[in-house]
């Protein structure tokens, strides 16, 4: 089945700088990975997704590239703020499991002021 | 978005007792719901997909007899705890697909602590 691997599992970033996490898949036919922010004691809260027939999506300072060769995909947050310090999760679905999300393992970013 | 509510927010009870969670989707008629744990500072892991009008399906690991699932209408899905214990103190959370999307929407979860 499908297993998502996930790095850094702590990023501590000076505001102001860029922030990347990256993350593996197993399962070539998945083709759909959103990225998801958590806040503690919150629900995941959707920030950007990409699908398998794109290979790079933006949205204001928030970008995901995808390798499907590679089978990875990455978040990438340019200028970042204190209000950016949060759990970040990557996701995969659409294959073997159908529309079943399996998630990595998360990542604490901590943004300095 | 769609809007999926969960309740109670969050529940304390006794090691042996029963706890139910609700999740409703309030605008939209969801024939599937999906049900996660997340045990602190970890990450969410699918327990069982629960589908409207039949039985639910449950992953790998899964007690089906301890974690009762019920999908009796369009619009609320639940999830009972059956003999609570402290090891099932965790935040549970549903969610359901959109119509013609991947997207998920998440509930706000429920903190479950059993003492």
């Amino acid at each position: 089945g499908e297993n998502v691997e996930q790095h850094p599992s702590t990023l501590s970033v000076q505001e102001g700088d860029s922030a990347v996490i990256k993350c593996t898949y197993s399962d070539s036919a998945s083709n759909y990975f959103p990225w998801y922010k958590q806040e503690l004691g919150k629900r995941p809260q959707l920030i950007i997704d990409i699908r398998s027939n794109v290979g790079e999506k933006k949205d204001q300072r928030i970008a995901v590239t995808l390798n499907k060769t590679a089978k990875h995909f990455s978040l990438h947050i340019t200028e970042t703020q204190p209000e950016d310090s949060a759990v970040y999760f990557c996701a995969a679905s659409g294959g073997e499991y159908g529309n079943k999300l399996v998630f990595g393992a998360g990542t604490i970013l901590r943004v300095k002021s | 978005g769609a809007v999926v509510s969960q309740h109670p927010s969050w529940v304390i009870c006794k090691s042996g007792t029963s706890v139910k969670i609700e999740c409703r989707s309030l605008d939209f008629q969801a024939t599937t719901m999906f049900w996660y744990r997340q045990f602190p500072k970890q990450s969410l892991m699918l327990m069982a997909t629960s589908n409207e009008g039949s039985k639910a399906t449950y992953e790998q690991g899964v007690e089906k007899d301890k974690f009762l699932i019920n999908h009796a209408s369009l619009t609320l899905s639940t999830l009972t705890v059956t003999s609570a214990h402290p090891e099932d103190s965790s935040f549970y959370i549903c969610s359901h697909p959109a119509r013609d999307t991947d997207t998920q929407y998440f509930g706000p979860g429920t903190r479950l602590t059993v003492l």
